[in-house]
């Protein structure tokens, strides 16, 4: 079975630091690109990054350039977001998802972890 | 970055009605494309992409249609388990953007 399984999230003070993990199995995480999306409570989805197959290539949402930084390790079947400098405005669901591609017909996120809260508040 | 915009936002609807909810982006994306279905407290899950091939496992009741700008879902007769939250989502830049979401609830 394919899954994707986040962890990592939890209660961080504004401009605090936190580490999310995703690991996938049942199927070869290498061939795929890895996006992080979020949901806000009761809000919409926004997509927040994504990574290439062997991690050369990454790509932000303006709003988190310079505080997240996406990393994988194809080893351990294994995505990361770093996240710094946190805001109550992170506020969310973070899921991790996966695509064949950065765009185009190749960017459907055709599977995604449970999702791990994340909470920025004093 | 393109704007998705989703129409209605919300919409009541009984088992076995034709359901179509619409999309406009803000700029041309092709067929780029893609609808997700969200029920309470789980994790969205891909339904209809470029933008009129169904998901594996998908049922046929789903359709998708459009290019260009406007797009449209379409549930050609709702079932209890379709009552949920859908998105639309476009894969023409980066970064992709959703729209803002259909909820559709039962009457």
């Amino acid at each position: 079975e394919e899954q994707l399984v986040e962890s990592g999230g939890g209660l961080v003070q504004p401009g605090g630091s936190l580490r999310l993990s995703c690991v996938g199995s049942g199927f070869n995480f290498v061939g795929f690109w890895m996006n992080w999306v979020r949901q806000a409570p009761g809000k919409g989805l926004e997509w927040v990054a994504n990574i290439k197959q062997d991690g050369s290539d990454k790509y932000y949402v303006d709003s988190v350039k310079g505080r997240f930084t996406i990393s994988r390790d194809n080893a351990r079947s294994s995505l990361f977001l770093q996240m710094n400098s946190l805001r109550a405005e992170d506020t969310a669901v973070y899921y991790c998802a996966r695509s064949l591609a950065r765009t185009a017909y190749g960017l459907r996120l055709d599977s995604w972890g449970q999702g791990t809260l994340v909470t920025v508040s004093s | 970055d393109i704007q998705m915009t989703q129409s209605p936002s919300s919409l009541s609807a009984s088992v076995g009605d034709r359901v179509t909810i619409t999309c406009r982006a803000s700029q041309r994306i092709r067929d780029y494309l893609n609808w997700y279905q969200q029920k309470p407290g789980k994790a969205p899950q891909l339904l209809i992409f470029a933008p009129s091939s169904l998901q594996s496992g998908v049922p046929s009741r789903f359709s998708g249609s459009g290019f260009g700008t406007d797009f449209t879902l379409t549930i050609s007769s709702l079932q209890p388990e379709d009552f949920a939250t859908y998105y639309c989502q476009q894969s023409y830049s980066t970064p992709p953007t959703f729209g803002q979401g259909t909820r559709l609830e039962m009457k």
